[in-house]
């Protein structure tokens, strides 16, 4: 089980969106539409934003959202603002009960 | 609303084991979902294993294959991860999270292994 391919970082200004990609293969993020997406900031436990690829959980701002294209998946959020700048990851079904989580991705908001 | 409190922080030699356990309050424990992640010092998630409750079946990461075990003890509704063989590199925090997609974590419990 590979990690997921995640730049390791990415930058905006308030207001921009931005977009965070996610490419794992055929095993993982291309079989199956599990894919999710968690907002850490430093010291705290991870949020989800993202499940099954598009869906937001209660609470979550509508300026998340996601998408997948074969074996990437994407979160873009629009409207940056200063409290988004946190680690973000991308987490797959991998088959066989198995998960696996990409690398992560640092969000700076300049 | 799920609540999942973790055990305190650990502290173990090369060579041995810990147990870590995840409480849940405020659901039906038998129907839970229960993973651990791992987080090493300033690094990213790390997908380690689960158990689904209602089943007692464990399922692991290829990696953690042999060292980790997973359990669940529902008159208690606690979770527990144990890692055996330790070496420096297990050094992180240990999270447990509930559901398939992790929509309730634990506050994270340190694991530090050194000599």
């Amino acid at each position: 089980q590979s990690a997921l391919t995640q730049p390791a970082s990415v930058s905006g200004s308030p207001g921009q969106s931005i977009t965070i990609s996610c490419t794992g293969t055929t095993s993982d993020v291309g079989s199956y539409n599990l894919v999710s997406w968690y907002q850490q900031h430093p010291g705290k436990a991870p949020k989800l934003m993202i499940y099954e690829v598009t869906k937001r959980p209660s609470g979550v701002s509508n300026r998340f959202s996601g998408s997948k294209s074969g074996n990437t998946a994407s979160l873009t959020i629009s409207g940056l603002q200063a409290e988004d700048e946190a680690d973000y990851y991308c987490c797959s079904y991998a088959g066989s009960s198995t998960l696996v989580f990409g690398g992560g991705t640092k969000l700076t908001v300049l | 609303q799920v609540q999942l409190v973790q055990s305190g922080a650990e502290v173990r030699k090369p060579g041995s084991s810990v147990k870590v356990s995840c409480k849940a309050s405020g659901g039906t424990f038998s129907s839970y979902s229960i993973s651990w992640v791992r987080q090493a010092p300033g690094q990213g998630l790390e997908w380690m294993g689960r158990i689904i409750t209602i089943l007692g079946i464990p399922n692991y990461a290829q990696q953690f294959q042999g060292r980790v075990t997973i359990t669940a003890d529902k008159s208690t509704s606690t979770a527990y991860m144990e890692l055996s063989s330790l070496r420096s590199e297990d050094t992180a925090v240990y999270y447990c999270a509930e559901g398939d997609f992790f929509d309730h974590w634990g506050q994270g419990t340190l694991v530090t292994v050194s000599s």
